[in-house]
C-alpha cells in the first residue's frame, strides 16, 4: 500500500541551527515527492516537489530537500533556521502510475518550533 | 487575488443542520480536490474534479456528503444532517493537468465547527 511516514511529530531547533524535517514513503515505482508548510489559520502552501533529476531540491523560504531511493526518502532541510519558521510542515506523494487521479497522500504533519 | 477562495472561512452549525462550502478554484486550471484535515492529521481526500466530471470519491465520504461543480469552474460541497464527527478543516486545491512546478494550490480552507 502507498503511505508516507513523517516519523517525528514535533521537532525543536535553535534559530540559526540547521534543521531536517524527515519524511520516507511507499509507493511502487518512481514517486513525485511534495513538501508543504501549514502556518497558524492559514492553507497549506508548497515549498518544493521532486519529479525527476538532481536529487537535491531547492523550494521557497531556503529549504531544500533530498531525494532518496534508496532509503525511499525526502527530508526537508534547512541550513539555518528562523522562528518564523515555526508551522507544520507535511510531506506528500503522488504515485505517477495511479492513473488519472493525481490525488495525493499525505503524512501526519510534523510540527517545527524554532526558538530564538 | 488569483489563487484558490473558500467560502465561508468558519462555519459553525447545529448538529443535524446541513451546510455548503463553495470553492473557486484558479480560473484556468481543471482538476479540483476537496480534502478534510482534522487536528493533528494530514489532509484526507474526499473527492476529485476534473472539468464537471466527478472522478473519484473517497469511501470516507458518507451519503450525507455531496460535491458538484456544475460548469468545470467553481465546486461545492454539502453536507447534510452534519454530525460532531464533521467538525474539520475542509481543504480545497486545484491543479492544471498534471501538476505544475508549483504543485497543487489550496484554499485557506473552510473551518466546521458542529455543536
Amino acid at each position: 500500500a502507498q503511505s508516507v511516514a513523517q516519523p517525528e511529530d514535533q521537532v525543536n531547533v535553535a534559530e540559526g541551527n540547521p534543521l531536517t524535517v524527515k519524511c520516507t514513503y511507499s509507493v511502487s515505482g518512481n514517486p513525485y515527492l511534495f513538501w508543504y508548510v501549514q502556518y497558524p489559520n492559514r492553507g497549506l502552501q508548497f515549498l518544493l516537489k521532486y519529479i525527476t533529476g538532481d536529487n537535491l531540491v531547492k523550494g521557497s523560504y531556503g529549504f531544500e530537500a533530498e531525494f532518496n531511493k534508496s532509503q525511499t526518502s525526502f527530508h526537508l532541510k534547512k541550513p539555518s533556521a528562523l522562528v518564523s519558521d515555526s508551522a507544520l510542515y507535511f510531506c506528500a506523494v503522488r504515485d505517477p502510475n495511479a492513473g488519472n487521479n493525481r490525488k495525493l497522500i499525505w503524512g501526519l504533519g510534523t510540527s517545527l518550533a524554532v526558538n530564538p | 487575488d488569483t489563487g484558490v477562495s473558500q467560502d465561508p472561512r468558519h462555519k459553525i452549525t447545529k448538529r443535524g443542520q446541513n451546510v455548503t462550502f463553495r470553492c473557486d478554484p484558479i480560473s484556468e486550471h481543471n482538476r479540483l480536490y476537496w480534502y478534510r484535515q482534522t487536528l493533528g492529521q494530514g489532509p484526507e481526500f474526499l473527492t476529485y474534479f476534473q472539468n464537471e466530471a466527478q472522478l473519484e470519491k473517497s469511501r470516507l465520504l458518507s451519503d450525507r456528503f455531496s460535491a458538484e461543480r456544475p460548469k468545470g469552474s467553481f465546486s461545492t460541497l454539502e453536507i447534510q444532517r452534519t454530525e460532531q464527527g464533521d467538525s474539520a478543516m475542509y481543504l480545497c486545491a486545484s491543479s492544471l493537468g498534471t501538476p505544475t512546478p508549483g504543485g497543487y494550490t489550496f484554499g485557506s480552507g473552510t473551518r466546521l465547527t458542529v455543536v
